[in-house]
């Protein structure tokens, strides 16, 4: 079945670092999904990206689709104590009429002051 | 404008116990699933259903049963209780599938002992 790789599984950064997590799929995905999880809170959808080589900003945030539809990224510039939290991807991969939405484990965030 | 609501928010069951877990959305939502959350292990699917009637078996569906009586609701049977169980579970619905962003509700965190 399809796998949806995430790394790394955890980081630590400095408050004013960068931060990038990297999520690779088995299978080429329909489209790709987003959520932060705030410690002890619930899953936040934060963007989907549809197209081959997408790149979508949300002010620090930059996501991106890859051009093979396989991986995708996202990169937070100048990472904030508000920044902590697990960042998963969801790939969306299609066939034989059915989808199939499979979530990476997760990239757990800390953001040292 | 409540979302999606999980109750309740915590449980302890002695394991053979059986229990139901709800969800409700007031958004009017077709599709509802449910995920289970295990720390290294991402979310995964238990069921979903595309609209009320219809249901389907997710990723892990052994020990769980479902029904969507109505649009808005999807409860979330266990049946005989395992420590296996052991997890936060989460309900998410979208407005058409899994190729339309999860709106996710606070969780519940069951204990199975």
């Amino acid at each position: 079945g399809q796998q949806v790789m995430q790394i790394p599984q955890y980081q630590h950064v400095q408050e004013g670092e960068d931060f990038t997590t990297y999520c690779n799929s088995s299978t080429t995905l329909s489209n790709i999904q987003w959520y932060k999880q705030r410690p002890g809170g619930h899953p936040v959808f934060l963007i989907q990206l549809v197209k081959s080589g997408e790149v979508k900003k949300q002010k620090r945030l930059t996501f991106q689709f890859g051009e093979a539809k396989k991986n995708s990224s996202l990169h937070i510039t100048a990472t904030q104590t508000t920044d902590v939290g697990t960042y998963f991807c969801a790939g969306l991969s299609s066939g034989a009429g059915s989808y199939q939405l499979t979530f990476g484990k997760g990239t757990k965030l800390s953001v040292i002051p | 404008n409540a979302g999606v609501t999980q109750t309740p928010k915590f449980q302890v069951l002695k394991t053979g116990q059986s229990m139901t877990l709800q969800c409700a959305q007031d958004m009017n939502h077709e599709y509802m699933s449910w995920y289970r959350q295990d720390p290294g292990m991402g979310l995964r699917l238990i069921h979903y259903s595309v609209g009320a009637g219809i249901t389907d078996q997710g990723e892990v569906p052994n020990g769980y049963n479902v029904s969507r009586s109505t649009t808005e609701d999807f409860p979330l049977r266990l049946l005989s209780a395992a420590p296996s169980q052991t997890s936060v579970y989460f309900c998410a619905s979208s407005t058409r599938g899994r190729d339309s962003p999860l709106h996710f509700g606070n969780g519940t965190r069951l204990t199975v002992t």
